[in-house]
């Protein structure tokens, strides 16, 4: 058990360029979930996959992000056209249906968009 | 809606001095309320999951507590280990197992 994993940790990139994070879950993990999270704010709920299929994505999520879970093992989570309101860190977290319900948070995305 | 609160959010302790977070909670059915530490730069790390009204968990210097509205993290003689924020989810039945996170309260313990 090597704990989830994201990469890049850092981006720093300019607004209107597209950007792409990626999201190792804990192996076996079925559930996976993105969180967006901003200075001395919690984690937001972006979107959840269980194997490959999603779910559910909140309205935070506008048409300029996309997720994948191919073959329901990592994700992906992709920014078009980035604005500076989309400086966050972005949080992947994994969980198994038939475990509990604890979810495991990977160490974050940092994104700054200049 | 659902909505999570904590409260206070900072708080400064001496290294020894026990002291309690409050997390006030609103929920359309609670299926679990979780307890997470969360370092700077890092991702948040799993404490606790409480089910049910009158339910205690221990780990360590921590304790959390649950009631119908309401959850508590005390610490005991912390440590300037303890030093962290201190993050309160719930989840609800019918969320497919999103959290829904209060702002945090953030910890600083000094020696």
């Amino acid at each position: 058990d090597t704990g989830v994993s994201q990469d890049p940790r850092h981006k720093i990139t300019k607004r209107g360029q597209n950007v792409t994070f990626r999201c190792d879950p804990i192996s076996e993990h079925n559930r996976l979930y993105w969180y967006r999270q901003t200075l001395g704010q919690g984690p937001e709920f972006l979107t959840y996959f269980q194997n490959e299929a999603q779910l559910e994505k909140s309205r935070l999520l506008s048409d300029r992000f996309s997720a994948e879970r191919p073959k329901g093992s990592f994700s992906t989570l992709e920014i078009q056209r980035t604005e500076q309101g989309d400086s966050a860190m972005y949080l992947c977290a994994s969980t198994l249906v038939e475990g509990g319900d604890e979810q495991y948070f990977g160490p974050g995305t940092r994104l700054t968009v200049t | 809606e659902d909505q999570v609160t904590q409260s206070p959010e900072a708080l400064r302790l001496q290294e020894g001095e026990s002291s309690s977070l409050n997390c006030s909670y609103t929920v359309s059915g609670l299926r679990g309320l979780f307890w997470y530490r969360q370092d700077p730069g890092k991702g948040p790390e799993f404490l606790f999951t409480l089910y049910s009204a009158g339910e205690e968990k221990e780990k360590e210097r921590l304790k959390a507590t649950l009631t119908k509205k309401e959850s508590f993290l005390h610490i005991t003689a912390p440590k300037p280990e303890d030093s962290a924020t201190y993050l309160c989810a719930v989840q609800a039945n019918d969320s497919w197992g999103k959290l829904q996170f209060g702002a945090g309260t953030q910890v600083v313990v000094t020696p």
